[in-house]
């Protein structure tokens, strides 16, 4: 069975610049999460989607991030414009069910912000 | 104050020695479930056990053993005759409810990374 898929690894960008990060869940996965883990850090969650809903984007920067998944399959994270502060690794996981099953994990993506 | 209370930044042990990572969680659910994950150098987390609030049963799984204990809202993990390959950064998680409903969200202690030298 396929593990969550994640492009691209690593990526360098300048700030004020934009960015997007693209996570393939595990087939039959219906809920899909993005994390953000500063170095040191545990993972923190942005935002949550159940098929192609959103169950929960509280933690999610508005103003800058955006997310989708538009056909309950695989989702798009966007920074526009990134900030310093936005470096980081994003990870992408999926589950089964809602969060209260075990979620599997991608290899995430490294990103720094210059 | 935090959801999940991971103290230990770091430990290091020494090859064969137990070791046992501390987990304190903070919740008003009834019904919440608790995670123990594992992140290598390689950087992806794996899963390794889920707990749910009802069942305090401890479990052992070959090497790895979790004692869930309720009445001190704690989850800790002990690792016996530790090796070289346990070294990893290890993250307790709390599932609980984001409000009245079904929707759900898993909240990340810390860490703690663990060193097992040779």
């Amino acid at each position: 069975e396929a593990g969550v898929a994640q492009s691209p690894r690593y990526k360098i960008i300048e700030k004020r610049q934009s960015v997007a990060f693209w996570c393939n869940p595990i087939s039959g996965h219906a809920t899909l999460y993005w994390y953000q883990q500063i170095l040191g850090q545990g993972p923190k969650l942005l935002i949550q989607f159940q098929n192609n809903g959103v169950v929960d984007d509280s933690q999610l920067p508005k103003d800058r991030f955006s997310a989708e998944r538009l056909k309950g399959v695989d989702s798009t994270l966007k920074i526009q414009p990134a900030k310093l502060e936005d470096s980081a690794v994003y990870l992408c996981a999926s589950s089964f069910g809602t969060a209260a099953y075990e979620q599997y994990f991608g290899p995430g993506t490294r990103l720094t912000v210059t | 104050a935090q959801k999940v209370t991971q103290a230990q930044t770091e430990i290091s042990v020494v090859e064969k020695e137990d070791v046992t990572l501390d987990c304190v969680y903070e919740t008003r659910d009834t019904t919440y479930y608790l995670f123990w994950y594992k992140q290598p150098p390689s950087g992806e987390l794996v899963f390794l056990i889920r707990r749910n609030s009802f069942d305090e049963q401890n479990e052992i799984s070959g090497r790895y053993s979790w004692n869930f204990q309720k009445s001190t809202s704690s989850f800790n993990f002990t690792i016996t005759a530790s090796q070289v390959v346990d070294s990893a950064v290890y993250f307790c998680a709390l599932s609980e409810e984001i409000s009245s409903g079904s929707a759900r969200q898993l909240t990340f202690g810390s860490g703690t990374q663990l060193t097992v030298l040779p």
